[in-house]
């Protein structure tokens, strides 16, 4: 079957500029996940959304930071007014509910902030 | 707060031979699960292998297992037989056992692995 799906594959944007960064995670995977993958930082979770629950934004390093899932399926990472240090790969992963079903992944967004 | 460390940045071995990746991690918590990650040019994250900490059996897939020491606080990944296939960078990865806490990952820096043919 499908796997998660992110869109565009790669992104291009000046200094200033508002992102949409998108993830369409498995069918029937209830659990969202927004990771970033940076040179100067590594790994870092960002957000968290499972199911109807509030999600758990404790990832996300600004404000200008923010993510929405609409129908509890597709969802939207948006970075508003980007900085240079916003460069980075940003990789989605979604899993079913059970607690310690495995994480998929995409394939990822690369932003490049000029 | 949780943290993994990887302190080799690049690897290297031969088709055919074995290679040991090290990680270790620092956690105040007695049950969590580490994990190993591939991540090859196509930026997919592959899950290799996943380890529970509260058995003390070290996990085994195929060609790949881990040597866990709990008190040590090590968790190495040990590939066996080394395929031009494996080559990838590999992430050793925490997360807490439990409610919501199993996929936030707290990830190491990564150890980028050669394979010579």
């Amino acid at each position: 079957g499908a796997g998660v799906s992110q869109s565009p594959s790669n992104k291009v944007t000046e200094k200033g500029k508002d992102v949409e960064l998108r993830c369409d995670p498995i069918s029937g995977h209830t659990a969202l996940y927004w990771y970033r993958q940076s040179l100067g930082q590594g790994l870092e979770f960002l957000i968290y959304f499972q199911g109807n629950s509030a999600p758990d934004k404790s990832g996300l390093p600004s404000d200008r930071f923010s993510a929405e899932r609409t129908g509890g399926s597709v969802s939207t990472l948006t970075i508003q007014r980007t900085q240079q240090e916003d460069s980075a790969v940003y990789l989605c992963a979604s899993k079913q509910s059970s607690y310690n079903s495995p994480l998929h992944f995409g394939n990822g967004t690369r932003l490049t902030v000029t | 707060a949780q943290t993994v460390t990887q302190s080799q940045p690049e690897m290297s071995v031969q088709e055919a031979e074995t290679v040991t990746l090290s990680c270790t991690y620092d956690t105040s918590e007695s049950d969590y699960y580490l994990f190993w990650y591939k991540q090859p040019p196509s930026r997919q994250m592959i899950l290799v292998i996943r380890q529970e900490a509260y058995k003390q059996q070290n996990a085994t897939e195929n060609r790949f297992s881990v040597n866990f020491q709990k008190a040590a606080k090590s968790f190495s990944l040990k590939i066996s037989d080394s395929q031009l296939g494996d080559a990838a960078m590999y992430f050793c990865a925490y997360a807490n056992a439990g409610g919501t806490s199993y996929g936030k990952l707290t990830f190491g820096q990564g150890t980028i692995l050669t394979v010579h043919p």
